[in-house]
């Protein structure tokens, strides 16, 4: 079946560090692909997303590639701060009448000042 | 309301008890999900529903997890005879249309259930 796999935290880096959270998927069809993100006590937050091969989502800072010759969405962000710090989970949306979005662990990111 | 909205947002219950979680999603959203967030666990799909229907029941672990959805809006997950193993953070997300490429989802703050 489509899962997905991301890399295991958590992950901690200084200010200003670059950032890249790997993600790969296995999957039927043309799934879209997205990055949530979940900053303490809050609830899930879709951060960007693609919806086709080479499409780049981009939101904050953070980009995402849709690869699909290395079925991977790895997550990038120059210069982490501070206020980065939460859980990245990377997600996958079926095609073709599937109707699950399927969730990645989840990566953990500390940020230290 | 502004976004997903779940009550309660904490529930301790005690082991054999039934409960109920609700969840009311962004208006006009016709379609919605219930996942399950164990500690150190990912996400776990339940439920699917489009409108009333639940076109996906594939993720609900047993015979004592059931859900329905009324009017189109508020969602209710019940748990039947509560294990340890229940315990969880159960996360509704609500989204415009039915899964399409490129939905966004819109999740609430979760329930976070304990089972004593």
């Amino acid at each position: 079946g489509d899962s997905v796999t991301q890399m295991e935290g958590p992950v901690t880096l200084s200010e200003e560090a670059f950032l890249t959270i790997n993600c790969t998927y296995t999957a039927t069809g043309y799934p879209s692909l997205f990055w949530y993100v979940q900053y303490p006590g809050e609830g899930l937050q879709l951060l960007l997303k693609a919806t086709k091969a080479d499409d780049k989502g981009s939101n904050k800072g953070f980009e995402a590639t849709y690869r699909k010759e290395t079925t991977s969405f790895h997550l990038e962000k120059g210069s982490v701060q501070v206020s980065d710090s939460a859980v990245y989970f990377c997600a996958l949306l079926q095609s073709g009448g599937g109707f699950k979005t399927i969730f990645g662990a989840g990566t953990r990111l500390f940020v230290k000042a | 309301g502004a976004g997903v909205s779940q009550s309660p947002s904490n529930k301790v219950t005690e082991k054999g008890k039934d409960v109920e979680l609700r969840c009311d999603p962004i208006s006009g959203h016709t379609a919605l999900y219930w996942y399950r967030q164990s500690l150190g666990q990912g996400l776990e799909f339940l439920i699917y529903f489009q409108g009333n229907s639940a076109p996906d029941k594939s993720g609900l672990p047993s015979d004592r997890f059931s859900a329905e959805r009324t009017g189109g809006s508020v969602s209710t997950l019940t748990i039947q005879r509560t294990q340890q193993e229940d315990s969880a953070v159960y996360l509704c997300a609500s989204s415009l249309a039915g899964p399409l490429t490129g939905n966004t989802i819109y999740f609430g703050e979760g329930s976070w259930l304990t089972v004593v």
